[in-house]
């Protein structure tokens, strides 16, 4: 079955303690992307990667990290969390060009 | 990407068909117009996307006026899954392109 997936789906944690949400996705797709959703603020995009080791920022990418070493995996880090990073993460993978995104079930982190 | 305009929410009966519209005056002529929906806290789901022409698949149509300013989509039998907050997103095909989601619609479908 074709599918993005997420690990862990829910997080609690604490500030400063490092953390990595891991993405994997089983349709060969070039482009992955992070996503963070906040209440009135809707989905707002943290990083994206159009291929293995190309990797660029999206409109909210302080306090984060991302790597993309393999095709199917984009792991998001979290080097020393912050309360205000609390919020539910999406991870989102598709082909090149205008093809829709598959997305992730999420990610509920919460940082105390 | 042009900007969208949707009803904040909509409601629907059961197995009626559901239209849900979508302002984009200001859409350029490469770019196309995505549909997507959100269950609660559930990952959005891609439906359907269009440039010019009436797009249909197993889930929706997507209606898109001659001048391209406004698009409707239409869930033909809606049911009670169907309840979900849709988005209409206008982007260029080309690239990678950042999906930029606006508000959306909050349909709800009842019995």
């Amino acid at each position: 079955e074709a599918q993005v997936t997420q690990n862990p789906r829910y997080l609690i944690t604490v500030t400063g303690k490092k953390l990595t949400v891991t993405c994997s996705q089983n349709m060969n797709h070039e482009y992955m992307s992070w996503y963070r959703q906040d209440p009135g603020l809707g989905l707002r995009q943290i990083y994206y990667s159009m291929n293995v080791e190309v990797t660029d920022k999206g409109d909210v990418p302080e306090g984060y990290k991302v790597s993309r070493k393999e095709k199917r995996n984009f792991p998001l880090i979290l080097e020393s969390p912050s309360p205000n990073q609390t919020s539910l993460y999406f991870c989102a993978s598709s082909l090149p060009g205008g093809s829709g995104q598959f997305f992730g079930p999420g990610t509920r982190l919460t940082v105390l | 990407d042009a900007k969208t305009t949707q009803p904040p929410s909509m409601d629907c009966a059961e197995g009626r068909a559901a239209n849900l519209p979508c302002n984009h005056s200001t859409i350029s002529g490469n770019e196309y117009v995505y549909w997507y929906r959100q269950i609660h806290s559930q990952g959005p789901q891609y439906i359907i996307h269009g440039l010019k022409n009436n797009e249909t698949n197993e889930m929706a149509s997507l209606i898109i006026t001659e001048d391209r300013k406004s698009s409707t989509l239409i869930l033909p039998h809606a049911t009670l899954r169907d309840t979900a907050v849709y988005y209409c997103i206008v982007r260029s095909f080309s690239g990678y392109s950042t999906l930029t989601f606006g508000k959306g619609t909050m349909l709800l479908v009842s019995p």
